[in-house]
């Protein structure tokens, strides 16, 4: 069974507007681990965000937000106030309990257009 | 900053050859692992290492082996390439600490001819 499914293969914005791009994922683990990366064209892949189980609160770091609700099982990546340089592939990743790895979803990739 | 380097941006191989993907860090990091990129298929874990000489299966091991004979470096290898092994490879290494995130390379475009 998929652990993490981005339905999304694609998403368009025009610039300065947010963007949700969704994340749903399917674990009977009560603690784990939530991750967002972006991958511009030139291939790195870039830390976002990360969201724990049992945390409190939605994450924030800058213009990035998770919209976490865990009885839905989903974690959706916010953008907001899209710039062009957010153009880019999309991961959303989750880490069980007990392991160190991560399962990747396939990907969502966001153009941002002027 | 952390730094996670692989031996090189672009590989041109021909079947059968065995080729060496090299992954250093520089934050003494206990955990590697070695991705492979498709479109459509997202990051699939190969293999992973916890330790030094340690060495765990992923998704899609076969077709690959691994080193890890110091903390700072972990190989992938292809022991005899092929065609549907052209992809892309990152590498990527973790502290212990379940919280953290990994930290990738900047990837390996390897085709094999």
């Amino acid at each position: 069974a998929q652990k993490i499914t981005q339905t999304q293969p694609g998403m368009f914005v025009q610039e300065k507007e947010a963007v949700t791009l969704d994340c749903t994922y399917d674990t009977s683990d009560q603690s784990y681990g939530l991750f967002w990366y972006k991958q511009p064209s030139s291939g790195e892949m870039i830390f976002l965000i990360y969201q724990g189980s049992y945390d409190e609160q939605n994450a924030t770091e800058g213009r990035y937000s998770l919209n976490f609700q865990k009885a839905r099982k989903s974690a959706n990546l916010v953008i907001s106030a899209s710039q062009l340089g957010d153009s880019a592939m999309y991961f959303c990743a989750m880490r069980d309990s007990g392991y160190s790895t991560l399962t990747f979803g396939k990907g969502t990739m966001l153009l941002v257009s002027p | 900053d952390v730094k996670v380097t692989q031996s090189s941006r672009y590989l041109v191989k021909r079947t059968g050859e065995k080729v060496f993907l090299e992954c250093v860090q520089d934050m003494d990091h206990e955990n590697m692992f070695w991705y492979r990129q498709d479109p459509g298929l997202g990051l699939r874990l190969i293999y992973f290492s916890y330790d030094v000489k340690m060495k765990e299966k992923g998704d899609i091991p076969e077709g690959y082996s691994v080193s890890r004979e110091k903390k700072e470096r972990f190989s992938l290898i292809l022991e005899s390439a092929s065609t549907n092994q052209t992809s892309m490879y990152l590498c990527a290494s973790q502290a212990g600490r379940r919280r953290e995130t990994q930290y990738f390379g900047p990837g390996t475009r390897l085709l094999v001819l």
